[in-house]
């Protein structure tokens, strides 16, 4: 079956580091793939994505390159801020179905410090 | 609405009490998933309707879970005889067809005593 898995964390960090969260997968098919992003007190967010093979996503200074040898999708920002601060998940959903069911890596808390 | 909404926000029940969760999509998302996020299994899929039409109910974790979606919006999750390890947050996200972007709502903490 699918399955994701992300760095463990908590990843705590100070302001204007360099921010790396991996992500492995295992899937059938060609998945697409996912960063989701929890800020404290709010909902699950779509942070961005990548629908194939060596595609990049990006959105607010992170990216991730869909690395189709390696089965990763690891999380990059060249220079994080306070609020950054929350935790992210890795997601997949899989082709060959009408409908993109996600299945979700376990979630890293991320705390950026003054 | 402007985003997707659930009720209640926070739900204490008693084990053996029966409850209902509820999901109200953004106006004219056809697509509606319900996921559930603990501490021992991270975030799982339970769900999937398409219209009324439930196509995945693959992550249900025991008959004591149900759902329905009624006129094509809003949906309800339905715990029955209720069990601590059913204490979570219910997560539901609906999109504009099957393989749009999911828009999640804030989720309903669930905690069963």
């Amino acid at each position: 079956g699918n399955s994701v898995t992300q760095m463990e964390g908590p990843v705590t960090l100070s302001e204007e580091a360099f921010l790396t969260i991996n992500c492995t997968y295992t899937a059938t098919g060609y998945p697409s793939l996912f960063w989701y992003v929890q800020y404290p007190g709010e909902g699950l967010q779509l942070l961005l994505k990548a629908t194939k093979a060596d595609d990049k996503g990006s959105n607010k200074g992170f990216e991730a390159t869909y690395r189709k040898e390696t089965t990763s999708f690891h999380l990059e920002k060249g220079s994080v801020q306070v609020s950054d601060s929350a935790v992210y998940f890795c997601a997949l959903s899989t082709g060959g179905t009408s409908y993109g069911k996600l299945t979700f890596g376990q979630g890293t808390i991320l705390t950026v410090h003054p | 609405g402007a985003g997707v909404s659930q009720s209640p926000s926070n739900k204490v029940t008693e084990k053996g009490k029966d409850v209902e969760l509820r999901c109200d999509p953004i106006s004219g998302h056809t697509a509606l998933y319900w996921y559930r996020q603990s501490l021992g299994q991270g975030l799982e899929f339970l769900i999937y309707f398409q219209g009324n039409s439930a196509p995945d109910k693959s992550g249900l974790p025991s008959d004591r879970f149900s759902a329905e979606r009624t006129g094509g919006s809003v949906s309800t999750l339905t715990i029955q005889r209720t069990q601590q390890e059913d204490s979570a947050v219910y997560l539901c996200a609906s999109s504009s067809s099957g393989w749009d972007e999911q828009f999640f709502g804030p989720g309903t903490r669930l905690t069963v005593l």
